[in-house]
């Protein structure tokens, strides 16, 4: 059974730094390209960026908002991946989830998210 | 304000069907078979429903059913049943640049 399980939520001053982290089992991780989603209070889902498996050159791709803040990473060796974001401001609250690519450009499976708070 | 536009609700009686719109441009949905739909009750992981417009993944009912026509594409639940009543979201591959939109989800309502 696929799970993936996120963690380092909580809250978090402007300005302030987290990491999360994703716990993967039940597939091949070192083989999948991750993501990462956020849900802010009320609204819909946002793409926030993802990561290739190092076979496809583990580059990655960040949406606008985050980009040159957020850091996807992935240790294969632990099955973990990672979202470091800096330079937090309230607009980045929201609810976290990883997902994992299916064969295209879908999430095939998705945790239950960890909620990061932005707030002074 | 989402990519996708998704009607903010939707409902229907138990056995009903109801389809649920998702509407971008040529740049996402029009442009690439790469719309996908996600369950989500609160609380929990979301689901995938339908993937690359209308394929349907291992253990999913066929009440489901995905299809698309130019910009616009479509979730049809049919014979409604208690536990469909979720929160629906579409996706769309956008090109490289922004590879993933989202529609602003629609609140699936069983009466």
């Amino acid at each position: 059974e696929v799970q993936l399980v996120e963690s380092g939520g909580g809250l978090v001053k402007p300005g302030g730094s987290l990491r999360l982290s994703c716990a993967a089992s039940g597939f091949t991780f070192s083989n999948a390209w991750m993501s990462w989603i956020r849900q802010a209070p009320g609204k819909g889902l946002e793409w926030v960026g993802r990561i290739r498996s190092k076979g496809h050159g583990g580059t990655t791709d960040y949406a606008a908002p985050v980009k040159g803040r957020f850091t996807i990473s992935r240790d294969d060796s632990k099955n973990t991946l990672y979202l470091q974001m800096n330079s937090l401001n309230a607009e980045d609250t929201a609810v976290y989830y990883c997902a994992h690519y299916g064969d295209a450009e879908y999430f095939q499976h998705w945790g239950q998210g960890t909620l990061v708070t932005v707030s002074s | 304000q989402s990519a996708l536009t998704q009607p903010p609700s939707a409902s229907g009686s138990p056995g009903q069907s109801v389809t649920i719109s998702c509407t971008g441009t040529s740049s996402d949905v029009g442009g690439y078979n790469y719309v996908s739909w996600y369950q989500h009750h609160p609380g929990k992981a979301p689901k995938l429903m339908i993937y690359e417009v209308s394929k349907r993944p291992s253990g999913v009912p066929d009440r489901f059913s995905g299809s698309k026509s130019g910009n616009t594409a479509s979730l049809t639940v049919s014979g409604l049943q208690a536990e469909d009543e979720a929160h629906y979201y579409c996706s769309s591959y956008a090109g490289s640049n922004n590879p993933v939109v989202f529609g602003g989800g629609t609140k699936l309502t069983v009466l």
